[in-house]
């Protein structure tokens, strides 16, 4: 079945340093779409980037992320973390029918001053 | 802006009872999910819904069964708790179709004691 395989547990970072979070995927699907999630502290999951297209960078509130289907990655960077990026960061990736997300385990990310 | 809403936000119960988590979307989607967060913050998928219908059942125990009365509202039945459901139960929402973004609810926790 599906799999995603992110960065593991706590990344720490100082602010203003650039931020890279891995994301690896297994699927038969061979147009695949991939998400990169993140979740605040007593908040819920909200869509942070998406994408379905190879070797195409995608971007949104600063974060960018590129699918690269020949190496099966989807990795998130930012080239300067701020304080409010400290959060839960989930990649995920959907089924060919749309209907089932497969998250990955999370990465936390802390920003310290 | 939350479109959708989850009751109760928080349960505490004993092993063996029986609770109810209800969930309603204003977003006129088709599709409607439960995930279950998990102390780890795993996300997994157990329940899927397209207007009403049943589409993706995962690996989830007997005791869990959803309910769905129309499109926008769908309902998690849990009839005999044990100590390893203790955990955030997240509804989510999307139009349905590969690369639609899941809207979450704010989730349901429960602790079983």
């Amino acid at each position: 079945g599906d799999s995603v395989t992110q960065t593991e547990g706590l990344v720490t970072l100082t602010e203003g340093l650039p931020v890279m979070l891995n994301c690896t995927y297994q699927t038969i699907y061979s147009n695949p779409f991939l998400f990169w999630y993140v979740q605040h502290l007593n908040e819920s999951p909200r869509l942070l980037l998406k994408s379905f297209t190879d070797n195409k960078r995608t971007e949104h509130q600063g974060f960018h992320a590129t699918l690269h289907k020949s190496s099966s990655s989807f990795h998130l960077q930012k080239s300067s973390a701020q304080l409010s990026d400290s959060a839960l960061y989930y990649c995920a990736l959907s089924n060919s029918a749309g209907n089932k997300l497969t998250f990955g385990i999370g990465t936390r990310v802390l920003v310290r001053p | 802006e939350t479109a959708v809403f989850q009751t109760p936000n928080y349960h505490v119960t004993q092993v063996g009872n029986e609770v109810s988590f209800n969930c309603k979307q204003t977003l006129g989607h088709d599709t409607m999910y439960w995930y279950k967060q998990d102390s780890k913050k795993l996300l997994k998928i157990m329940f899927s819904y397209n207007n009403k219908q049943l589409i993706v059942n995962e690996t989830v125990p007997r005791r869990f069964s959803p309910q769905s009365s129309d499109k926008a509202h769908l309902n998690l039945r849990i009839k005999s708790v044990e100590p390893e459901d203790s955990a955030v139960y997240l509804c989510a929402s999307s139009s349905g179709g590969v690369g639609n973004t899941l809207y979450f609810g704010e989730g349901s926790r429960l602790i079983v004691v």
